[in-house]
């Protein structure tokens, strides 16, 4: 599975978009990307997925450069619900073994 | 659907005991996942089932431990002669494996242990 790297934390102003960067320079050409979050004492939950394109979901929008090195989570309307730590992992599709967490993003939403 | 449920939430023990914890997966799930979760870090894999069987284990999941899921619906972990280092939470997690669909994984709201 390709490493990915995040920044360790971020602010966002409520009502803000939330734009989380994620770097998977060594990702293959049949990974995917998959985006978890994890609020405080709760267990991970699943938010989005992609491989190439873009995609959109009614929590958030994956944004993939061309070049699949790279990808940036955008949360459109930041609330205080939305602080939580964000988990950028590179997995095959389908393969339904583990998922390799790294460290994270800790978002911070405030008002 | 009530979700990925996890018994007990909390569980204290003294160094030496065995412990159990119990995982009830979203019902039409056939796979089955157990995390381990640390303070400040994310969760790492331990193993997990495809049905009743154990397809993949993690090489932290020494000797102490075991993972059953005897029927293919719900699975236990059992930790026995508990070290402090075992603290931690337990995280269970569940999705459905079909050819050519997504396999999100749902998380049950974990289970921590302390060992005193």
């Amino acid at each position: 599975d390709a490493k990915t790297t995040q920044p360790p934390s971020m602010d966002c102003a409520e009502g803000r978009a939330a734009n989380l960067p994620c770097n998977h320079s060594t990702i293959s050409g049949n990974e995917y990307v998959y985006w978890y979050r994890q609020i405080h004492s709760q267990g991970p939950q699943y938010i989005i997925h992609g491989l190439k394109n873009n995609e959109t979901n009614e929590m958030a929008s994956l944004i993939i450069t061309e070049d699949r090195k790279s990808s940036t989570l955008i949360l459109p309307h930041a609330t205080l619900r939305d602080t939580a730590v964000y988990y950028c992992i590179a997995d095959f599709y389908n393969q339904g073994g583990k998922l390799i967490f790294g460290q994270g993003t800790e978002l911070s939403v405030k008002p | 659907d009530t979700g990925v449920s996890q018994d007990p939430r909390h569980k204290i023990t003294k160094r030496g005991q065995n412990v159990t914890f119990r995982c009830d997966p979203i019902s039409e799930h056939n796979r089955l996942y157990w995390y381990r979760q640390t303070l400040g870090q994310g969760p790492e894999f331990l193993t997990y089932f495809q049905n009743e069987a154990q397809l993949e284990k993690s090489r932290l999941l020494s000797d102490r431990f075991s993972a059953e899921r005897p029927k293919g619906s719900f699975s236990t972990l059992e930790i026995q002669r508990t070290e402090q280092g075992d603290s931690a939470m337990y995280l269970c997690a569940s999705s459905l494996a079909a050819t050519g669909s997504s396999y999100e994984q749902y998380f049950g709201p974990g289970t921590r242990l302390t060992v005193t």
